[in-house]
C-alpha cells in the first residue's frame, strides 16, 4: 500500500531555513508527481508547487518562486521541500501529496509537518 | 483570497443532502477538472472526488461531484454525522500555471 511519510516538526527562528522530507513507499516513486501544500493555522489550503520525480522538473507557486526549492532523491525514494527566509507567516502545516494516474488531483498524503516559525 | 469560491460555511440535519459549490474562471474550473477534498480537524486532506464526478474506490456514493462552466459542486446525499468536516475544491489554473483552491466550506450536522 502507498505510504508518504514526512519528517517531524521544526521550529525555526525567522530568516532560517527548514527543510521537510517525505518519504514514498508502495509504489514505483518516479511514476507520480508530487506536489507540496501547506496549510496555515486555521487557515485553507494553499499550493506550493510540484515536482516530478522521474525528471526532477519542478513548478513553483508565483508567491513562492526564489525562496522555496523542491528536491527528490530517486535512490532514496524520498521528496524534500526547503523553505528559506522564513517568517512569521511561514508557520504552518506542510503537507506532501501524491498525484493520482492521469488525473490532476492528489490520492495519497503524508501526515503532514508542523513548522513553527517564531519572531 | 482565494481563487475559487467556497460558502463558508454549510449545515445540514442527518438524511439530508447538501450541496456545496465552488466557484472559478475560465483560466481554471472552466477548462480543467475539478478535484474535491475532505479534511477532518488535525488529519491530511483525503481525495473525495476527482476529474469533476469520479470516486475514489472507498468513499460512499453518497458523495457525487458536478461541474458545469467555470462552477462546480459537491454534493453530499443522505447526510451523517461523521460527515462534519472541511470540504476543499481544487483546479488548475492555466493563467496561473498552477493549482488553486477554495477557501474551504466547514459542513455542521445538526
Amino acid at each position: 500500500q502507498v505510504h508518504l511519510v514526512q519528517s517531524g516538526g521544526e521550529v525555526k527562528e525567522a530568516g532560517a531555513s527548514v527543510k521537510v522530507s517525505c518519504k514514498a513507499s508502495g509504489y514505483t516513486f518516479t511514476s507520480n508527481g508530487i506536489t507540496w501544500v501547506r496549510q496555515a493555522p486555521g487557515q485553507g489550503l494553499e499550493w506550493m508547487g510540484w515536482i516530478s520525480p522521474s525528471n526532477g522538473n519542478a513548478n513553483y507557486a508565483q508567491k513562492f518562486q526564489g525562496r522555496v526549492t523542491m528536491t527528490t532523491d530517486k535512490s532514496t525514494g524520498i521528496a524534500y521541500m526547503e523553505l528559506r527566509s522564513l517568517r512569521s507567516d511561514d508557520t504552518a502545516v506542510y503537507y506532501c501529496a501524491r498525484h493520482k494516474d492521469r488525473t490532476w488531483s492528489w490520492d495519497y498524503w503524508g501526515q503532514g509537518t508542523l513548522v513553527t516559525v517564531s519572531s | 483570497q482565494s481563487v475559487l469560491t467556497q460558502p463558508p460555511s454549510a449545515s445540514g440535519t442527518p438524511g439530508q443532502r447538501v450541496t456545496i459549490s465552488c466557484s472559478g474562471s475560465s483560466s481554471n474550473i472552466g477548462s480543467n477538472t475539478v478535484s474535491w477534498y475532505q479534511q477532518f480537524p488535525g488529519t491530511a486532506p483525503k481525495l473525495l472526488i476527482y476529474s469533476n464526478n469520479q470516486r475514489p474506490s472507498g468513499v460512499p456514493d453518497r458523495f457525487s461531484g458536478s461541474k458545469s462552466g467555470t462552477s462546480a459542486a459537491l454534493a453530499i446525499s443522505g447526510l451523517q454525522s461523521e460527515d462534519e468536516a472541511d470540504y476543499y475544491c481544487a483546479s488548475w489554473d492555466d493563467s496561473l500555471h498552477g493549482w488553486v483552491f477554495g477557501g474551504g466550506t466547514k459542513l455542521t450536522v445538526l
